[in-house]
């Protein structure tokens, strides 16, 4: 596509349940990353996907995050029993190759709120 | 590990007034990448310096990288109430990290 395109781009979930955020990265784009932004806080890194290499999920707060990619397309990333403290907005980004000169793309993100 | 530190955490400044945010890493960077978030919206890449000393520059906008590639700066010449929004670098080592950010914001 023309974009990073991220869905919902609003969720409101219950505490404890399940969310499933999605990131469909720009036809091409090799890398892939996550990143969450507390409200009027900075970019925090969760995780990386280069092409068919394993992710580096250094950035996953705890074992409740998890994402998956398949091969360079769609990622979806998996918060389970959600918190309150996971409200944020969720970005996915993706570049043409792995951690070289290329700046990032950014979706529009997934505003998610832990009621 | 890795720290990306970034300063001021805010400006506020009158329309025409300059303005430059600082950035500096714990590590020697490859290289140092820009972003403008505008309020409501995500980050959008604005440029990547990576050579030590290296200057660019978008129209009022002056782009530094230090000559121990550890430090960077961003200077806006003049501010016009579009260029309100954060700031942010990025620093790749092994790894990219953002910094925290510097939000602008510009008084007509």
């Amino acid at each position: 596509g023309a974009g990073v395109s991220q869905s919902p781009s609003n969720k409101v979930t219950e505490k404890g349940k399940d969310v499933e955020l999605r990131c469909d990265p720009i036809s091409g784009h090799t890398a892939l990353y996550w990143y969450r932004q507390r409200l009027g806080q900075g970019l925090e890194f969760l995780i990386y996907f280069q092409g068919n290499s394993a992710p580096d999920k250094s950035g996953l707060p705890s074992d409740r995050f998890s994402a998956e990619r398949t091969g360079e397309s769609v990622s979806t990333l998996t918060i389970q029993r959600t918190q309150q403290e996971d409200s944020a907005v969720y970005l996915c980004a993706s570049s043409p190759f792995g951690q070289l000169s290329y700046g990032y793309t950014f979706g529009s993100g997934t505003r998610l709120t832990v009621v | 590990g890795q720290q990306v530190m970034q300063i001021p955490q805010y400006q506020h400044v009158q329309e025409g007034e300059d303005f430059t945010t600082y950035c500096n890493s714990s590590t020697t960077l490859s290289n140092i990448q820009w972003y403008k978030q505008r309020p409501g919206g995500h980050p959008v890449f604005l440029i990547q310096l990576v050579k030590s000393g290296e200057v660019k520059k978008q129209k009022r906008l002056t782009f530094q990288f230090g000559e121990a590639k550890k430090n960077s700066s961003l200077h806006i010449t003049a501010t016009q109430t579009t260029d309100v929004g954060t700031y942010f670098c990025a620093g790749r080592n092994n790894d990219m990290r953002f910094g925290a950010g510097t939000r602008l914001t510009v008084k007509p």
